[in-house]
């Protein structure tokens, strides 16, 4: 049974591009998370997307988008890259119960994305 | 607000010795909580959960947590560390109305042999 996977693993990019990030959830999940983990610190809540639709969103500005496909994988979209973006993208996935409940969520390993 | 607080930012402990790592929270609605653990350059692993019910859970690797509602708590707990346990350890809140996490910024445990 594979669980959350994404890719890349690494990127480099410069201040000013746009970075694209896959997510693949575990099987028989269908609803994805993205979170940013900066150095040292914890992860925080991007967005959440269920049935193909941004569900919630957390404190990032709309530089930062994302997508779901019918096959309930999930890319993260951040444009205009800025040197404080560097950090650790984590996708997680969960299973829809019963409205918006906070089922658990399962962790992919991450993309490290840095910018110059 | 909305926040969890991890006190210890590092903690070192001898390999056999029992191990306690503090997580706080303050949150509105009733909370439901977790601790991951996630070891370098890795993802997050779930060790436990707590959403209703008995206080104290069991998770796997032998950790357990219990919920004390009344000092807005949620300390992990193990009665003898392992070398393999060293990692960084996160405590996280939600709850049924919400489809986020909320984070603590993670304590990280180093064990000596």
């Amino acid at each position: 049974d594979a669980g959350v996977t994404q890719s890349p693993t690494h990127l480099i990019k410069t201040r000013g591009q746009q970075v694209t990030l896959r997510c693949s959830p575990k099987s028989g999940h269908d609803t994805v998370s993205w979170y940013q983990q900066a150095l040292g610190q914890g992860p925080q809540f991007i967005f959440q997307y269920y049935e193909e639709e941004e569900r919630q969103r957390g404190n990032f500005p709309d530089r930062f988008s994302g997508h779901q496909f019918p096959n309930y994988s999930s890319e993260l979209n951040v444009n205009a890259l800025l040197l404080g973006d560097s950090a650790l993208y984590l996708c997680a996935s969960s299973l829809e119960t019963s409205g918006r409940t906070t089922d658990t969520q399962y962790f992919g390993p991450g993309t490290r994305l840095t910018v110059l | 607000a909305q926040s969890v607080t991890q006190p210890d930012i590092h903690i070192t402990v001898s390999e056999g010795a029992s191990l306690e790592l503090r997580c706080n929270y303050s949150y509105g609605a009733t909370p439901y909580l977790f601790w991951y653990v996630q070891s370098p350059g890795q993802g997050l692993q779930l060790l436990l959960k707590y959403f209703s019910g008995d206080t104290l859970v069991q998770g796997i690797k032998g950790f357990e947590a219990e919920f004390k509602r009344s000092q807005s708590s949620f300390n992990l707990r193990k009665p003898s560390v392992h070398w393999s346990d060293a990692a960084e350890y996160f405590c996280a809140v939600g709850s049924y109305n919400t489809d986020k996490l909320i984070f603590g910024t993670g304590t990280r445990l180093q064990v000596f042999p």
